[in-house]
């Protein structure tokens, strides 16, 4: 099945600066790719996503991109700011193929520290 | 409004004493699952359902069962619950398991057993 490792799983910046969180994935089946912000006690939440036909995606002060040759797929979060403090999880899968079991499967996620 | 409600929020309960968590959709999404979170472990699948009456074992699903016999409701039951099952659950839906759709996550339920 899919695995997927995440770095860092802590991660510390100055507010201002940016913050990058890396992903790598393990089936080249993959085509779907999510990033999830969870905040503490909250559930988590979708903040952007991308799909294997685009290599770069931006809202706002959030892009994503992707490597699908090196499998493997990063946050950037320019600016941050103290509302950004979070633990943020990246996410693969696969579009469904005769009803396959293909959900998505997490990173261990990255506990980002906005500093003041 | 488009949620995913999970009830109980929070619960303490003792060693094998069964309990079910339930979680409803009101999105008539095809495909729920449902995760565990545990500290350092992210989010782990324990069940997922394709749609109604078909379920299967995700990641963990070792002390779990589920039932699938409306589209809206996707209940975790815990027949014999034990203290390694403490841990933070969310139950998800999306539209299907197809196509990268949006997974939308319930609230969570805090699960203490002791």
């Amino acid at each position: 099945g899919e695995n997927v490792e995440q770095h860092p799983s802590t991660l510390s910046v100055q507010e201002g600066d940016s913050a990058v969180i890396k992903c790598t994935y393990s089936d080249s089946a993959s085509n779907y790719f999510p990033w999830y912000k969870q905040e503490l006690g909250k559930r988590p939440q979708l903040i952007i996503d991308i799909r294997s036909n685009v290599g770069e995606k931006k809202d706002q002060r959030i892009a994503v991109t992707l490597n699908k040759t090196a499998k493997h797929f990063s946050l950037h979060i320019t600016e941050t700011q103290p509302e950004d403090s979070a633990v943020y999880f990246c996410a693969a899968s696969k579009s469904g193929s005769g009803g396959g079991a293909d959900g998505l499967t997490f990173g261990k996620g990255t506990h980002l520290i906005i500093q003041p | 409004e488009a949620q995913v409600t999970q009830n109980p929020r929070y619960l303490i309960t003792v060693t094998g004493k069964k309990l079910t968590v339930t979680c409803s959709q009101n999105m008539n999404h095809e495909y729920m699952s449902w995760y565990r979170q545990d500290p350092g472990l992210g989010l782990r699948q324990i069940y997922y359902s394709m749609n109604v009456e078909v379920t299967d074992k995700g990641d963990v699903p070792e002390g779990y069962k589920v039932s699938r016999k409306e589209k809206r409701n996707f209940p975790l039951i815990l027949e014999s619950p034990s203290p390694n099952q403490t841990s933070l659950y969310f139950c998800a839906s999306s539209l299907s398991n197809r196509g990268g759709n949006t997974i939308y996550f319930g609230e969570g339920s805090w699960l203490t057993v002791v």
